[in-house]
């Protein structure tokens, strides 16, 4: 049981490049959650999935897409790389949503834009 | 008005002490809050959640709640070396489906 995985773990992009940041869980969660952390700024909530074939908007969703490709899988999509979204990236996963649910995070993908 | 805050730190405790961490929220209509622990260069962690007000205990650790002072709290006794990490509180705003809403964490250091 390997709770949550992300790929890769770390990743140096140049400005305008692209990439997708993989995230996998085998909890049967149904909701998932992409946040970045950057110092000072705490974790924020870049967009989740309540369940499978549904994605919302989080608190800081510009420049980023998502994709909920099954129930374990939730892709993070940078289309044109920009340096403030050097970060680290966790995916998290819960068994639903709402007040009782606890989130469990991945490992991070530590992500440098130049 | 930040919707959960916390006290930077970092919090400095000798080891055998009790560390208090604690955390505040703007949502009166908040449901439930947890604690994470998140050492350097790794994820969060969850050490435990409270929905009630009171307090509630699991082994060394205890999470107490005030849900009229909006106030939620982490007492860790007998701290460790090893306990030294940043301390994320979290809350969930409201009933039905909806996200937690993290604080920037203060940094506890427990010293030999």
């Amino acid at each position: 049981n390997a709770g949550v995985t992300q790929t890769p773990k770390f990743q140096v992009l140049k400005t305008g490049q692209s990439m997708t940041l993989q995230c996998a869980q085998d909890m049967n969660h149904n909701s998932m959650y992409w946040y970045r952390q950057d110092p000072g700024m705490g974790l924020r909530l870049i967009y989740y999935s309540a369940s499978e074939g549904t994605t919302d908007k989080g608190e800081v969703p510009n420049g980023y897409n998502v994709s909920r490709l099954n129930k374990r899988e939730f892709s993070l999509r940078l289309e044109s790389a920009a340096p403030s979204q050097t970060s680290v990236y966790f995916c998290a996963s819960s068994e639903g949503g709402g007040g009782f649910n606890e989130q469990y995070f991945g490992p991070g993908t530590r992500l440098t834009v130049t | 008005q930040k919707e959960v805050e916390q006290n930077s730190g970092p919090l400095s405790v000798p080891e055998g002490a009790i560390a208090s961490l604690n955390c505040t929220y703007s949502d009166r209509g908040s449901q439930s809050f947890f604690w994470y622990r998140q050492y350097s260069g790794k994820s969060p962690e969850l050490i435990m959640f409270i929905y009630s007000n009171g307090d509630k205990e699991d082994g060394r650790f205890t999470a107490q709640l005030n849900k009229a002072s909006q106030y939620v709290s982490l007492l860790i006794r007998d701290s460790q070396p090893s306990d030294s990490a940043t301390y994320l509180c979290a809350v969930n705003r409201r009933s039905g489906y909806s996200t937690l809403t993290f604080g920037k964490g203060t940094m506890l250091l427990v010293s030999p």
